[in-house]
């Protein structure tokens, strides 16, 4: 009964490899996130989808795609992954409605990237 | 873009001490946040606390959305409460975080 799930937990792969990140959601939120955590703790946000459209990319490079299949995945697809893409990334999600359990952002339990 | 400080970066308390974490931000938001990420990564939602005051068990929070700041009360601190804390604002659309609070609590 997992709210926002994200897979793999952990991932470890070589530099210039492709790799996806995989995130669903149970709780009926419109909008979904990913967010990247540096090594110094720092969250911040990379792309954020409504209902499948994208509505926030804060200049993360073209390397990263993120993909909506429908309102409940958010995938992350990351190309020729370099060295400083390690990091763990966290897929959320949100639903602004006042008043119910599901509102403000719920976060999945992070995927740790490392590039070797 | 708005920023969101947090205070103070690092606390070290004795089991069984009260804190008070503090976030300021500078500009006027529609919803703000308190996660605590435990030693395991886990983001853990505390409170959703737009304006006024919420408790839950040993925690609770309060927002002045008036004069810009939300605290954090701890009381009774327990080792488990270690871990770091943020806060985050809502603005334009995404979830904007402060840099954290390093909480260590030792027995």
């Amino acid at each position: 009964d997992t709210a926002v799930s994200q897979t793999p937990k952990y991932l470890v792969t070589q530099m210039g490899n492709d790799k996806s990140i995989k995130c669903e959601q149970n709780l009926g939120h419109d909008t979904m996130y990913w967010y990247k955590q540096d090594s110094k703790k720092f969250l911040k946000i990379m792309f954020s989808y409504n209902n499948k459209e994208l509505i926030i990319n804060e200049t993360v490079p073209n390397r990263f795609s993120p993909k909506s299949p429908d309102k409940a995945h958010l995938n992350l697809h990351i190309n020729s992954l370099e060295l400083g893409d390690s990091a763990v990334y966290f897929c959320a999600s949100s639903q602004v409605v006042i008043q119910t359990p599901n509102y403000g952002y719920t976060f999945g339990s992070g995927t740790r990237l490392t590039v070797v | 873009g708005i920023q969101v400080e947090q205070s103070p970066p690092d606390l070290i308390l004795q089991e069984g001490a009260n804190s008070t974490l503090r976030c300021n931000f500078s500009d006027s938001v529609n919803n703000l946040q308190w996660f605590h990420q435990n030693p395991w990564g886990q983001l853990i939602n505390l409170f959703y606390i737009p304006s006024g005051t919420k408790q839950n068990g040993r925690l609770s929070a309060t927002t002045v959305a008036t004069e810009r700041y939300s605290l954090l009360y701890i009381s009774s601190s327990q080792t488990t409460d270690s871990g770091v804390y943020f806060c985050a604002v809502e603005y334009g659309n995404k979830l904007v975080f402060g840099a954290g609070t390093i909480l260590r609590v030792k027995s």
